[in-house]
């Protein structure tokens, strides 16, 4: 196990409802991320938080929203899901910086079914 | 502008066989390359990382991988495949100034038969 958890492991979620994803890390760094796993696809970067400010919206729809309250938690609120955004989502963080190229260390994912 | 190709989805090998995955990269720049791996139901797990030091890079496992710039490849080696290798390989880059952004192959998953 990494020193990133996420909660719940597992959501399964009507397209109306509300729900958030939680993300902590456990190893002092200062950038946080979410990505999102398809079936077949590459890994999509959503979100990037440095030093808790936004630097990075990858043209994530609006029913996604991201808060980093501190370094070490992030959360993903989701709100009027669909079909298609079933996926696994993973957080990760990093030392951060802009000029860094420093390894990203991976939380086990949040499997999300969106009926 | 980066980019990373894995060049076989699927490989399969016996156990105690040689493990070769494939991978080219683009990059305008140095770049920075990882290999990541991924178990059913898990998360990413770092096997190695290249940063411009040594040309050769031990992982974990066993693992190691060679950066040939003039090939623009990266590719991931391990002298005796064993059945808990079996998993999804992704071969990622990473470019100074990008704010740590990755980005990553399209993976490859690795089948070892006893």
């Amino acid at each position: 196990e990494t020193g990133v958890t996420q909660t719940p492991r597992h959501l399964v979620m009507g397209m109306t409802n509300k729900k958030s994803l939680k993300c902590e890390q456990h190893l002092g760094h200062n950038a946080m991320y979410w990505y999102k796993q398809s079936a077949k696809k590459p890994l999509e970067l959503m979100f990037v938080y440095n030093f808790k400010e936004q630097t990075e919206n990858n043209s994530v729809p609006s029913r996604f929203s991201p808060e980093c309250p501190n370094s070490s938690h992030l959360f993903l609120h989701l709100h009027t899901l669909q079909p298609e955004d079933s996926a696994l989502y993973l957080c990760a963080s990093s030392q951060g910086g802009e000029t860094s190229t420093d390894t990203q260390y991976f939380g086990p994912g949040t499997r999300l079914t969106v009926l | 502008a980066q980019s990373v190709t894995q060049l076989d989805s699927h490989v399969s090998v016996s156990e105690g066989t040689p493990v070769l995955l494939r991978c080219n990269y683009s990059s305008s720049y140095s770049p920075s390359l990882f290999w990541y791996v991924q178990h059913p139901n898990k998360g990413l797990q770092l096997l190695l990382k290249y940063t411009s030091a040594a040309t050769l890079v031990k992982g974990i496992n066993g693992f190691e991988a060679e950066f040939k710039k003039s090939e623009t490849s990266f590719h991931l080696t391990k002298p005796s495949a064993h059945m808990s290798d079996a998993a999804e390989y992704f071969c990622v880059v990473s470019e100074k100034g990008q704010g740590g952004k990755l980005i990553f192959g399209q993976g490859t998953e690795l089948s070892v038969k006893p």
